[in-house]
């Protein structure tokens, strides 16, 4: 049974650092993994899709990783703004387009 | 959000009651989800359907039906809501491939 775990936990910084949010799984076969950002009370919202046979996607400031072997992505946010605070969540998809998600980062950015 | 309604937004209920929530889409996307998410196990997927009268079971189905009687509208089902159900109901669309894209969540409370 697939598993995905996001390490750290929660993590809080100040504004203008660079950031990486990690996410493993364990099993490889996989479709895709997918990145969501979650802020308090509302729906996800979708910030990268990286394909199985992609090693990365960026996205403005966001840029994410795969390493599918390894079971392993990160996702990196440079220069972190106040703006960013919010629940960070990896999905892996396996086969009929399910996803299968981590329990997320809780990320703060302060001033 | 990317073309998805869902209702009620808030809802609360007593033990025994049926519950129905609704997702309605305007994208024309064949793929739907229903997800709920509960502190401590993110979210879990509940069913899915990947076609007009075609659905299957997620991770978390008991006590739960759906259907899709058209393309625009998946509904979830509670037969006889029990406390465990109090959660907040997530539901998504998407293409093959594509990334799933959320809606604003329905806050279930049972009492």
């Amino acid at each position: 049974k697939q598993e995905v775990t996001q390490i750290p936990a929660a993590l809080s910084v100040p504004e203008g650092e660079n950031l990486v949010l990690n996410c493993s799984f364990t099993d490889s076969a996989i479709y895709n993994l997918q990145w969501f950002r979650q802020d308090p009370g509302k729906g996800l919202t979708s910030l990268l899709l990286i394909q199985s046979s992609q090693r990365e996607q960026t996205s403005g400031r966001l840029n994410a990783s795969l390493d599918k072997s390894s079971g392993r992505s990160t996702l990196y946010i440079a220069a972190s703004q106040p703006g960013d605070s919010a629940t960070y969540l990896c999905a892996v998809r396996e086969g009929t387009d399910k996803l299968i998600f981590g329990t997320g980062t809780r990320l703060q950015v302060f001033p | 959000d990317a073309g998805i309604t869902q209702s009620p937004r808030h809802k609360v209920t007593e033990t025994g009651t049926p519950v129905t929530l609704r997702c309605h889409q305007t994208e024309n996307h064949r793929y739907m989800y229903w997800y709920r998410q509960d502190p401590g196990h993110g979210l879990r997927l509940i069913h899915y359907s990947y076609g007009v009268k075609d659905t299957d079971k997620g991770e978390v189905s008991d006590g739960y039906s759906v259907s899709r009687s058209k393309t625009e509208d998946f509904l979830l089902t509670l037969e006889s809501a029990t406390s465990s159900q109090t959660s907040v109901y997530f539901c998504a669309i998407s293409s093959l491939g594509q990334p799933q894209h959320f809606g604003d969540g329905t806050r279930l409370s049972i009492l």
